[in-house]
């Protein structure tokens, strides 16, 4: 079956340090991948996407590449802001299984000054 | 344009009422799915809809939860005799196109349920 599984939480980091969330999948055919984030008191927002092998999303300066070897889809961000404090979903859809999106658990992410 | 709207906000019930959510879809979006997320858990499934139907119940706890969608646009989630267990975020998302494969889902703000 499908499933996402990614890294626990909570993170908490300095500004400016480097992110990584990890994210790794299970599909039965060839899926999409997505990042979500949902920002304090907010609603989940797409951060990103990849629809292929290989292709790499990036939005705010956040990038993750879809990588079917590894079966994975880590989220990363050179330099965290504060603003960037926020609960990160890893997503993926599988056109075989219609339209059904498997989501992981979350990661909190907490950026101090 | 609008985005997807939910309705109510916030939803405070005794234990063994009914409720019923509402979710607005954005115009247009042919898929619309219903979500649980209980505090520290990820998102739960519960049912998506292709225009007025709903090809995939599976998520849905018990039969005491139903949906439905009318006019390929509004959908009601109802929650009969609820439980304490029952409390929970309630998100409604939805998406133009049916292939998952570059359909971005667009969520609500949630229904917030607390069942005392």
């Amino acid at each position: 079956g499908n499933s996402v599984t990614q890294m626990e939480g909570p993170v908490t980091l300095s500004e400016e340090a480097f992110l990584t969330i990890n994210c790794t999948y299970t599909a039965t055919g060839y899926p999409s991948l997505f990042w979500y984030v949902q920002y304090p008191g907010e609603g989940l927002q797409l951060l990103l996407k990849a629809t292929k092998a290989d292709d790499k999303g990036s939005n705010k300066g956040f990038e993750a590449t879809y990588r079917k070897e590894t079966t994975s889809f880590h989220l990363g961000k050179g330099s965290v802001q504060v603003s960037d404090s926020a609960v990160y979903f890893c997503a993926l859809s599988d056109a075989n299984t219609g339209n059904q999106f498997y989501f992981g658990t979350g990661t909190s992410l907490t950026v101090i000054p | 344009g609008a985005g997807v709207s939910q309705s109510p906000s916030n939803k405070v019930t005794e234990k063994g009422k009914d409720v019923e959510l509402r979710c607005d879809p954005i115009s247009g979006h042919t898929a619309l799915y219903w979500y649980r997320q209980s505090l520290g858990q990820g998102l739960e499934f519960l049912i998506y809809f292709q225009g007025n139907s709903a090809p995939d119940k599976s998520g849905l706890p018990s039969d005491r939860f139903s949906a439905e969608r009318t006019g390929g646009s509004v959908s009601t989630l109802t929650i009969q005799r609820t439980q304490q267990e029952d409390s929970a975020v309630y998100l409604c998302a939805s998406s133009y196109d049916l292939a998952g494969s570059y359909g971005e889902q667009y969520f609500g703000p949630g229904t917030r349920l607390t069942v005392t």
